[in-house]
């Protein structure tokens, strides 16, 4: 199975500072890379698919990069409402499509 | 608008079962590959199972294949998950989440989701 390791676990930072976070794949899973937001209590929101693609509605202050195995979400100037774990999904190599541990981020 | 509802979560005791299900509405159900994904409390997101449109292809976890089942009724927009020999590390909030990929075969790319059932396997 793909392990897919996100880092940081958690961060802490002030509004309108740009955050980022990686995602890193144990084998290469091109471009088949999905983030999602989860705020708490709540189910997941697609937030970008295929490494780079916003999807519809979603501000954009939120992008995505990457291939291989190294992938990057940034989110450009954190607001209060980003307060959320973000989540890394590979599709490259099913079954499952695994998820990244999450990332935990916070308003400093 | 697309809605999922999840029903069918609850207390059972280990090797008990449970049957969920996922009432869609908003979209052509039959079109498009349906998942179940889980998140036991306090933890991260894992892909239970997948399901095609015409539900003629299925996918499991490793962790519970053999004991779970994945199945729709197109005619009734409602996709199941049949859970049996449970396992308290099967204590989780199941969601059910749609494929964004018009007519895929596998659930790839999850753009919407439940509100999530929370399934309790206890003593």
């Amino acid at each position: 199975d793909v392990q897919m390791t996100q880092s940081p676990s958690s961060l802490s930072a002030s509004v309108g500072d740009r955050v980022t976070i990686t995602c890193q794949a144990s084998q290469d899973i091109t471009y088949y890379l999905n983030w999602y937001q989860q705020k708490p209590g709540k189910a997941p929101k697609l937030l970008i698919y295929d490494a780079s693609n916003l999807d519809t509605g979603v501000p954009s202050r939120f992008s995505g990069s990457g291939s291989g195995t190294d992938f990057t979400f940034t989110i450009s100037s954190l607001q209060p409402e980003d307060i959320a774990t973000y989540y890394c999904q590979q599709y490259d190599n099913l079954p499952p499509g695994t998820f990244g541990q999450g990332t935990k981020v916070e308003i400093k | 608008e697309v809605q999922l509802v999840e029903s069918g979560g609850g207390l059972v005791q280990p090797g008990g079962s449970l049957r969920l299900s996922c009432a869609a509405s908003g979209f052509t159900f039959s079109n498009y590959a349906m998942s179940w994904v889980r998140q036991a409390p306090g933890k991260g997101l894992e892909c239970v199972s997948g399901i095609s449109g015409s539900g003629g292809t299925t996918n499991y976890a490793a962790s519970v294949k053999g004991r779970f089942t994945i199945s729709r009724d197109n005619s009734k927009n409602t996709l199941y998950l049949q859970m049996n020999s449970l396992r308290a590390e099967d204590t989780a909030v199941y969601y059910c989440a749609k494929d964004t990929v018009l007519q895929g075969v596998i659930p790839v790319i999850f753009d919407y989701w439940g509100q999530g059932t929370l399934v309790t396997v206890s003593s």
